[in-house]
């Protein structure tokens, strides 16, 4: 099973600042990386997969960027709307799919 | 717009088997993999088990004994069974649907890009 570790765990940004989330696997997954956006009571929301293809409807100020076993989420200039808990997880070796333990981004 | 609506019991006894169904509306039930994860409260998420339209499953090795997922083709509808509960599987249960992309450069990604509500699972005696 291929582990997935992120830091920092919680993540204390201004809104206007940038943030840098990381993402690291036990193994090399390629780009076979998703990130997701989970805010509280809600389910997770796919922001990015294979690593830096954002989905459609997601802001360019979401980027991914990373392969092999290092990954990272950049919100170039953090909304109200993006303090959340940012989970990534790994589809390149399954089952299981894996994720990360979350980074949590407050003010 | 594709929607997963979900729903089952909210409480068991340990030792009890937790059963929640999952409705797909919206989109067609072939084609995809559908998927269960659980969130234990202030936890992480954890990936249960996955089945196609025609029954065929992946699942978790951690979990594959007590874990059983199924589907109903006619209902568009797939189920998660977990048998003998303890405290440890309290969390909220979510469906979501998984998309295969395979991309002109011969790419190919498995995300879970639309996902239920949830449904929030307590095991206490």
């Amino acid at each position: 099973e291929i582990v997935m570790t992120q830091s920092p765990a919680t993540l204390s940004v201004s809104p206007g600042e940038r943030a840098t989330l990381s993402c690291r696997a036990s193994q090399s997954v390629g780009s076979n990386l998703a990130w997701f956006q989970q805010k509280p009571g809600q389910a997770p929301r796919l922001l990015i997969y294979g690593g830096s293809t954002r989905v459609a409807g997601i802001p360019a100020r979401f980027s991914g960027s990373g392969s092999g076993t290092d990954f990272t989420l950049t919100i170039s200039s953090l909304q109200s709307e993006d303090f959340a808990v940012y989970f990534c997880q790994q589809y390149h070796n399954w089952p299981p799919f894996t994720f990360g333990p979350g980074t949590k981004v407050d003010i | 717009q594709v929607q997963l609506q979900q729903w089952g019991a909210g409480l068991l006894k340990p030792s009890e088997t937790l059963s929640l169904t999952c409705a797909v509306y919206g989109e067609l039930f072939s084609g995809y993999y559908w998927s269960w994860i659980r969130q234990p409260p202030g936890k992480g998420l954890e990936w249960l088990g996955e089945v196609t339209h025609s029954g065929r499953t992946n699942y978790n090795p951690s979990l594959k004994s007590r874990v059983t997922i199924s589907v109903d083709t006619s209902q568009s509808q797939f189920s998660l069974k977990l048998s003998s509960v303890t405290a440890a599987d309290t969390a909220v249960y979510y469906c979501a649907r998984r998309t295969d992309y395979f991309d002109s450069r011969g790419a190919s990604y498995y995300y879970m890009d639309v996902w239920g509500k949830g449904t929030k699972v307590t095991v206490s005696s």
